[in-house]
């Protein structure tokens, strides 16, 4: 079975700062890796993901994931934020060899931009 | 594509009564996801089908929860009776299986969110 660890429930950053969002997983088969996103009042939605291939994955607006196997961790970073990036992040973990389509969620951590 | 569709976005409901929350998943998809999001309990997966068959309902809270899969783009969640407790917002996820195409990343509907009083 996976677990993961999100440590940070809350992360508040001035516009324009870097962040980093972060992500430990516990398994003991290869995995995928997953960051959602959840603005207020709506579904979640994958920002990211790792299956294969090269470890640092991107996504569309400028958030990227480096994939560890030794520290079994997928930390979500961004150079500059925007106050448009303030919402929930959720790091999720599945298991290869069980096909992957059952994600393990971590608790989320809130990020909050200021001005 | 429309993405999952949820319906109804939103449910008040009185504590005994029966509530049925309904989901369309992404046409193709053959994993359906049930879960439920609570401030104290955070996103918990109540059960999930595989082509239509339930494969694992262990985060189901209890009897007066049901799920079914009729067919591959219809699925519904029902509580009887509900209870104040079951106030929660409620999510429906579909996914490829990882084997036949791309990856087994889940695709959310906007959830319906659900009040008993």
């Amino acid at each position: 079975a996976q677990s993961v660890t999100q440590l940070d429930s809350q992360v508040p950053v001035f516009e324009e700062a870097p962040v980093e969002l972060r992500c430990n997983y516990s398994s003991s088969v290869s995995v995928y890796l997953f960051w959602y996103v959840q603005y207020p009042n709506q579904g979640l939605q994958l920002l990211l993901k790792y299956l294969s291939g090269s470890t640092l994955v991107e996504s569309i607006n400028g958030f990227e994931a480096e994939f560890n196997k030794s520290q079994t961790s997928f930390h979500l970073r961004k150079p500059s934020v925007h106050i448009s990036d303030t919402a929930e992040y959720f790091c999720a973990v599945s298991d290869k060899s069980g096909g992957g389509n059952k994600l393990t969620f971590g608790t989320g951590t809130q990020l909050k931009v200021e001005l | 594509d429309a993405g999952v569709i949820q319906s109804p976005r939103h449910e008040v409901t009185e504590m005994g009564q029966e509530v049925t929350l309904r989901c369309k998943p992404i046409s193709g998809h053959d994993y359906l996801f049930w879960y439920r999001q609570t401030m104290m309990r955070g996103l918990e997966l109540l059960i999930y089908f595989n082509n239509n068959v339930p494969i694992d309902d262990s985060g189901m809270p209890e009897d007066r929860f049901s799920a079914k899969m009729p067919n591959a783009s219809f699925s519904t969640l029902k509580i009887q009776p509900s209870e104040p407790r079951d106030s929660a917002v409620y999510f429906c996820a579909s996914s490829f299986s990882s084997e036949t195409s791309g990856g087994p990343e889940q695709y959310f509907g906007p959830g319906t969110r659900l009040t008993v009083t």
